[in-house]
């Protein structure tokens, strides 16, 4: 089955720094990709959607200058908070969508950020 | 707008119990309809999903769920639960048009399994 890759797991960065979160589809070629957040006890929240080759389209409230979104190639996405704050902390978790299923969309595992 | 409700947000029961985890959906038009588990620091696992046809929908590990138009519920059913089944549970609803994709999750049942 299709299988997408989310690294880091954990990741623990301090105030101001950036902190970069790779996507990537192993097996199948992802057109697009979403990115959520999750608070916790939450729901997720999704953030943006990411296309191939282009710009990415950012929910509303989504600060598109602190969480940089690129789509470089059709297996990877990263997700780069920018001058992250103790607010940033959180639980990010991709998907990719699997262009030969309707809906079919596959979850990385996660990543949990935590700025100090 | 769609939006998605799962009334309980904490549910406890015995190994070897049935279980039922409820969601109801609002939507202008006939959804399509998820259910997906997330284990402690994972990504989600879908379970099953419901586009069309049989309201009555199989998916793996046992469980199943039932798609009922009239009272806009899509829950989630399993009739004796194993201890690996505790997890977060997620019903999510998306638009029944192809290339506009996108899910809406609800706020999850964290299900916990006693001996």
């Amino acid at each position: 089955g299709a299988v997408v890759s989310q690294h880091p797991s954990r990741v623990i960065c301090k105030s101001g720094t950036s902190v970069k979160i790779e996507c990537r589809s192993l097996d199948f070629q992802a057109t697009t990709m979403f990115w959520y957040r999750q608070f916790p006890k939450k729901s997720l929240m999704l953030m943006a959607t990411s296309n191939e080759g282009s710009k990415a389209t950012y929910e509303q409230g989504v600060e598109k200058d602190k969480f940089l979104i690129n789509h470089a190639s059709l297996t990877l996405s990263t997700l780069t908070v920018t001058s992250a704050h103790p607010e940033d902390s959180s639980f990010y978790i991709c998907s990719a969508r699997d262009p030969r299923a309707n809906y079919g969309y596959t979850f990385g595992s996660g990543t949990r950020l935590t700025v100090v | 707008a769609q939006s998605v409700t799962q009334p309980d947000i904490h549910i406890t029961v015995s190994e070897g119990a049935s279980l039922e985890l409820r969601c109801n959906y609002s939507y202008g038009a006939t959804p399509y309809l998820f259910w997906y588990v997330q284990s402690p620091g994972q990504g989600l696992q879908l379970l099953l999903k419901y586009f069309s046809g049989d309201t009555l929908v199989q998916g793996i590990k046992g469980f199943e769920a039932e798609f009922k138009r009239s009272q806009s519920s899509f829950n989630l059913r399993k009739p004796s639960v194993h201890w690996s089944d505790a997890a977060e549970y997620f019903c999510a609803v998306g638009p029944s048009n192809f290339g506009n994709e996108k899910l809406t999750f609800g706020t999850g049942t964290r299900l916990t399994i006693i001996p």
